[in-house]
C-alpha cells in the first residue's frame, strides 16, 4: 500500500469558516508535509512533521494550523482565510528523518476556493 | 538567481515522437540530489528518479531515461515514442545542503508535455 489520502478532495469555504483538511498515510512513514500549489505553479512547501514534531515551518500565516495526532495522520485546520489562499493543497510523506535525499509521496490533494 | 530552470513551459508532440525535457540547476555544493516528478491532471505528483551527484550514469526505465551531466549541471529527461498517458507537468527538483536550503526541494517551473493521439 503505496498511498497517501487525503480528504475531502474539494472544498468551498467562506472567509468567516473553520474547516480542516485531513492527510492519511500507512506506509509507516515518519515524516510528513504540507505543500501549496497555485495552478501552473510548483508546489511551496508549508510544513514539515518529523516524528510527530513539527520540524519546518515556512513562514507560514497563523489562519493554517497543522495538526500531527499519530504517525499515520496529518490535519491542516483552517481559519478565516482569504481569497488569495485558494489553491491546490497537497500532502507529502517519506520514509523517515528529515534528509536531503527523501523520496516525497504526494496525496492527489484537496482543491480549496475561498470566496 | 533560478536554482532550477525548466526552460520549456510547454512542449507538445505527436504520440510515438521522441520528447526531452530540459532540466539545469545551479548549486555550490558537492553533496546534492537531482529528482523528478510527473504531475498529471489528477493532482498527485508521482517521483520518476532520484539522482546523487556522485553519480553521473545514466538511467533508463522502460521508455524514461535520464541524462545527468555534471559539467553543463543538466539532469534532462527524454520519453521514447511517447503515448497520452505521458501528458502531463514534470517538474525537475534539486536536494542540497539543509544549510542552503533548510531540507526544502528547489522545483523547476516545470514543463507541461501534452501528447496528441
Amino acid at each position: 500500500d503505496t498511498e497517501v489520502t487525503q480528504t475531502p478532495k474539494h472544498l468551498v469555504m467562506g472567509m468567516t469558516n473553520k474547516k480542516s483538511l485531513k492527510c492519511e498515510q500507512h506506509m509507516g512513514h515518519r515524516a510528513m508535509y504540507w505543500y501549496k500549489q497555485k495552478a501552473k505553479k510548483p508546489p511551496e512547501l508549508m510544513f514539515v512533521y518529523s516524528y510527530e514534531k513539527l520540524s519546518i515551518n515556512e513562514s507560514v500565516p497563523s489562519r493554517f494550523s497543522p495538526e500531527c495526532p499519530n504517525s499515520s495522520l496529518l490535519n491542516l485546520h483552517l481559519h478565516a482565510l482569504q481569497p488569495e489562499d485558494s489553491a491546490l493543497y497537497l500532502c507529502a510523506s517519506s520514509q523517515g528523518r528529515l534528509t536531503i535525499n527523501e523520496k516525497l509521496f504526494f496525496g492527489s490533494g484537496t482543491q480549496l476556493s475561498v470566496l | 538567481a533560478q536554482k532550477v530552470t525548466q526552460a520549456q513551459t510547454e512542449i507538445s508532440v505527436v504520440e510515438k515522437e521522441d520528447v526531452t525535457l530540459d532540466c539545469v540547476y545551479e548549486t555550490r555544493d558537492t553533496t546534492y540530489y537531482l529528482f523528478w516528478y510527473k504531475q498529471p491532471p489528477s493532482g498527485e505528483l508521482v517521483f520518476l528518479i532520484r539522482r546523487n551527484s556522485f553519480d553521473e550514469q545514466n538511467e533508463i526505465s522502460g521508455r524514461y531515461s535520464w541524462n545527468f551531466q555534471k559539467s553543463t549541471s543538466s539532469f534532462n529527461f527524454t520519453i521514447t515514442a511517447s503515448q497520452v498517458v505521458d501528458s502531463a507537468v514534470y517538474f525537475c527538483a534539486l536536494s542540497e545542503s539543509p544549510m542552503d536550503s533548510n531540507y526544502q526541494l528547489i522545483w523547476g517551473a516545470g514543463t507541461k508535455l501534452i501528447i496528441k493521439p
